[in-house]
């Protein structure tokens, strides 16, 4: 079983339409990602959070709008997408370590949600 | 910047049999190495890792992973795949800064019963 969860697990949306992803995990990972992936693809990096600051920010059009509430929960929220913005959506969280905030890279992924834009 | 290359995109394996899965590295240092995999649908699941110390490391399901830095490799290895092994393959590297975790192309094992 999965500690990171994410709702929903699919979604049908059209081109005008604005909804939200959303992932939440309690093992106390202060470092929060959302990650892009296309069929027979390997996942794509779209941000990063450290201590519910955004970090990375992947050049990710602004039609995506990351945010992270507090430390447990992490948001996408979705507007005006195209039909090539399907895909599996995944979160990802990791512990931090460091006075640099420094991630390992062992993350912990959830199932993910599967956006199709009509 | 650091690179990942899996150069087998897809494999075939009777069931019983023995499996390696290869996986290349760029990166100046020694990275943060990993193995991920995931099953069709589902999101990604860790594998093993590689910080340091002992080149052979074992992880769950089986699996073992050997950290060669001469050939700049990090290859997987099962001896008796399962049916249930069936699934895509990730390698990715971490380089300890930005944390970013850069993931290889994939290779997609497929389980011949």
């Amino acid at each position: 079983d999965t500690e990171v969860t994410q709702t929903p697990k699919h979604l049908v949306m059209g081109m005008t339409n604005k909804k939200s992803l959303k992932c939440e995990q309690h093992m106390g990972h202060r470092a929060m990602y959302w990650y892009k992936q296309k069929a027979k693809k390997p996942p794509e990096l779209m941000f990063v959070y450290s201590y519910e600051k955004l970090s990375i920010n992947e050049s990710v059009p602004s039609r995506f709008s990351p945010e992270c509430p507090n430390s447990s929960l992490l948001n996408l929220h979705l507007h005006a997408l195209q039909p090539e913005d399907s895909a599996l959506y995944l979160c990802a969280s990791s512990r931090l370590a460091g006075s640099t905030a420094q991630s390992t890279g062992e993350l912990f992924f959830g199932e993910g949600s599967r956006l199709t834009v009509l | 910047a650091q690179s990942v290359t899996q150069p087998d995109i897809h494999i075939t394996v009777s069931e019983g049999a023995s499996l390696e899965l290869r996986c290349n590295y760029s990166y100046g240092a020694t990275p943060y190495l990993f193995w991920y995999v995931q099953s069709p649908g589902q999101g990604l699941q860790l594998l093993l890792k590689y910080f340091s110390g002992d080149t052979l490391v074992q992880g769950i399901k089986g699996f073992e992973a050997e950290f060669k830095r001469s050939q700049s490799s990090f290859n997987l290895r099962k001896p008796s795949v399962h049916w249930s092994d069936a699934a895509e393959y990730f390698c990715a590297v971490h380089t300890g800064g930005g944390n970013k975790l850069t993931f290889g192309t994939g290779t997609q094992l497929k389980v011949e019963l």
